[in-house]
């Protein structure tokens, strides 16, 4: 499809282990972003990335978040020792403006689920 | 991305009645404020945004409201149709690249 694609659409794990969520952008769009919605909660801004440059970490929660962006394309969010506080939904999004706009094309999500 | 969630507030509505969706933001220094819509099991769809300039924009069947002085936002949609059945975010930024989500509002239309 043309759309964002995410992958695992939903993903259990036991407390502790770490987890990768891949997150294909729609071709052609710059801007690449990952959220978080916890049950019955508003998206949280986790990581931006824009082109080549710098990514802005500042809304990942702690260490134990990663993500990398290769080749301005497929997107990975890593999470290693994961912890139970760390179930939600896992929202990736991209832009294809250059400069800020909130219209961005979002995923299905990834279902986390740590036991 | 589904939203399910027991303490959402729930706005129930008619169908063919207006629907008017609000919003309170935090920041006063925000400039830009978006509403998304997201259904069931899907990732939020952007609907409409409006800048700080203007305190009206619409679109189709859609218009949002903007009162700074209160920081308020509004979103109303005219004939809501079943298909308008979902929760609705509304979103700020104040520049930079994060937008800042509020809590959601659960749309119901009742046939």
């Amino acid at each position: 499809g043309a759309g964002v694609s995410q992958s695992p659409s939903n993903k259990v794990t036991e407390k502790g282990k770490d987890v990768e969520l891949r997150c294909d952008p729609i071709s052609g769009h710059t801007a690449l972003y990952w959220y978080r919605q916890s049950l019955g909660q508003g998206l949280e801004f986790l990581i931006y990335f824009q082109g080549n440059s710098a990514p802005d970490k500042s809304g990942l929660p702690s260490d134990r978040f990663s993500a990398e962006r290769t080749g301005g394309s497929v997107s990975t969010l890593t999470i290693q020792r994961t912890q139970q506080e760390d179930s939600a939904v896992y929202l990736c999004a991209s832009s294809l403006a250059s400069g800020f706009t909130g219209e961005l094309f979002f995923g299905e999500g990834s279902r986390l689920t740590v036991l | 991305g589904e939203s399910v969630g027991l303490h959402l507030p729930t706005l129930s509505v008619q169908e063919g009645d207006n629907s008017i969706i609000n919003c309170a933001y935090s920041n006063s220094a925000s400039d830009y404020f978006i509403w998304y819509k997201q259904e069931s099991g899907k990732g939020p769809q952007f609907i409409i945004d409006i800048r700080s300039n203007m305190d009206k924009r619409q679109g189709q069947r859609v218009t949002v409201l903007l009162n700074k002085t209160v920081k308020h936002l509004s979103l109303q949609i005219a004939a809501t149709q079943p298909g308008d059945s979902a929760v609705y975010f509304c979103a700020e930024n104040n520049a930079g690249n994060m937008l800042t989500f509020g809590g959601g509002t659960r749309l119901m239309v009742k046939p």
